[in-house]
This record gives C-alpha cells, sequence and structure tokens, in this order.
C-alpha cells in the first residue's frame, strides 16, 4: 500500500477556497488517487478521484502533479458543512480494492 | 439516492457475549466491506465480502469474526465472543464494481460498547 503524507490539520475561513495537500511518493502507475472525508459522528463518504489529469466534480477539484507524487484536493468555496477529516488514498483497481485509511486532515472552517 | 443503512445504531454488550450487526448495502452493489474505528483512531479495513465469499481480511478479521450475505440483502458482521478493545464504531460500506473507480458508499456506522 503506497503510504501517503498529509498536515493534521487546516484551517479556512467560509467562502475562501481551500486546498488540501497529499504526499504519495510511493504511488504506483496504475493507483487511482481517491479522495473521502469524515464528518463529525459519520462514515466516510467519496468525494473525487484521478488517475494523470486533473478531474472537477460538484464537491471538489483534485489537481494531480505531473509525477503522480502528490495531489491537492481543492475546496472552491468552503462552507461550514466542509469542516471534516479529508484523507488521501491511493487505491489499486482489481482485487477487493480496500480503503487503507490515514490520519488524514483535520479541516475547520470558520464562520 | 440509495444509501447503506445499518442496525443498530448503538449496541451495548458484556463482555464474552456474540454480537451481530446487520448492514443493507445500495441493491445492485457486488462489493461489501466491513470497516472499524476505534475512538479517535484511523478507520481500519476488516474485510472485503464479493461473489458470496472473502476476498481479503485483515489481521483484525480473525476466528472471532465472520461476515454472511443470508438473504442477498443484508450483511452482517459477527463478532463471536467480544472483548473491551472490540469497542469501536463499525462501517459497512458497498460499491459497484468498476475498473476505474473504488468510490465506495459507507454506512452511518454502529457504536459497539463492550462493557
Amino acid at each position: 500500500d503506497a503510504k501517503t503524507t498529509q498536515p493534521n490539520s487546516m484551517e479556512s475561513n467560509e467562502e475562501e477556497p481551500v486546498h488540501l495537500p497529499c504526499n504519495h511518493s510511493t504511488i504506483s502507475g496504475t493507483d487511482y488517487i481517491h479522495w473521502y472525508r469524515q464528518l463529525p459522528s459519520q462514515g466516510p463518504e467519496y468525494v473525487i478521484h484521478g488517475l494523470t489529469s486533473n478531474v472537477n466534480n460538484r464537491m471538489a477539484s483534485l489537481a494531480i502533479a505531473e509525477d503522480r507524487k502528490s495531489s491537492t484536493l481543492i475546496l472552491h468555496r468552503a462552507t461550514l458543512r466542509d469542516a471534516a477529516v479529508y484523507y488521501c488514498i491511493p487505491s489499486t483497481q482489481g482485487g477487493s480494492e480496500k480503503l487503507v485509511f490515514g490520519k488524514g486532515t483535520k479541516l475547520t472552517v470558520n464562520p | 439516492e440509495p444509501e447503506v443503512t445499518q442496525t443498530p445504531s448503538h449496541q451495548v454488550t458484556q463482555m464474552g457475549q456474540e454480537v451481530i450487526l446487520r448492514c443493507v448495502p445500495i441493491s445492485n452493489h457486488l462489493y461489501f466491506y466491513w470497516y472499524r474505528q476505534i475512538l479517535g483512531q484511523k478507520v481500519e479495513f476488516l474485510v472485503s465480502f464479493y461473489n458470496n465469499e472473502i476476498s481479503e481480511k485483515s489481521e483484525i478479521f480473525d476466528d472471532q469474526f465472520s461476515v454472511e450475505r443470508p438473504d442477498g440483502s443484508n450483511f452482517t458482521l459477527k463478532i463471536r465472543s467480544t472483548k473491551l478493545e472490540d469497542s469501536a464504531m463499525y462501517f459497512c460500506a458497498s460499491r459497484i464494481t468498476s475498473a476505474t473507480t473504488n468510490e465506495q458508499f459507507f454506512g452511518p456506522g454502529t457504536r459497539l460498547t463492550v462493557l
């Protein structure tokens, strides 16, 4: 399993953009980069994933470095509801595809 | 929107007792998972289940644990003889098989308290 490094915590103000970084220097060439988040007292929730190209969906954008050793989850306008722990998880397709969670980044959003 | 459901939301049991945690995955999903999260710690993978058999299990998933999909809709986790250290949130997850995404849908969890 590829190792990941994320800041323990980050803080943002409501309505401002947030950039959540993740280093995954041991990622294999076929691993997708998935991002999940866990809101307080809830189960994890899928946010976005990508392989090489930058990706956008209704929740966030994912910017992937050209060498794929790092990625950044971008929340364009943080809301109070975005306060959560965010996890980046390299995931190998094929097989059981268990998710290996690290400690993630705890995002605090200030009103 | 379809969702994974889990029952009960909170289970309190005495050490040594058997517990069964229940999950109803999303109906057209084919892969099923159990994870657990001890208070203040990381979410940990326990077991994955596909085609009516375990496809992978972690070191945590020892002989005290078993999983079953008894009727094509429920997916259960049984702990035969609970220990104090089994106290945790247990999350069920499911996903539709796909070659390009590992989007797993998680339930709200069952909080297991072993006294």
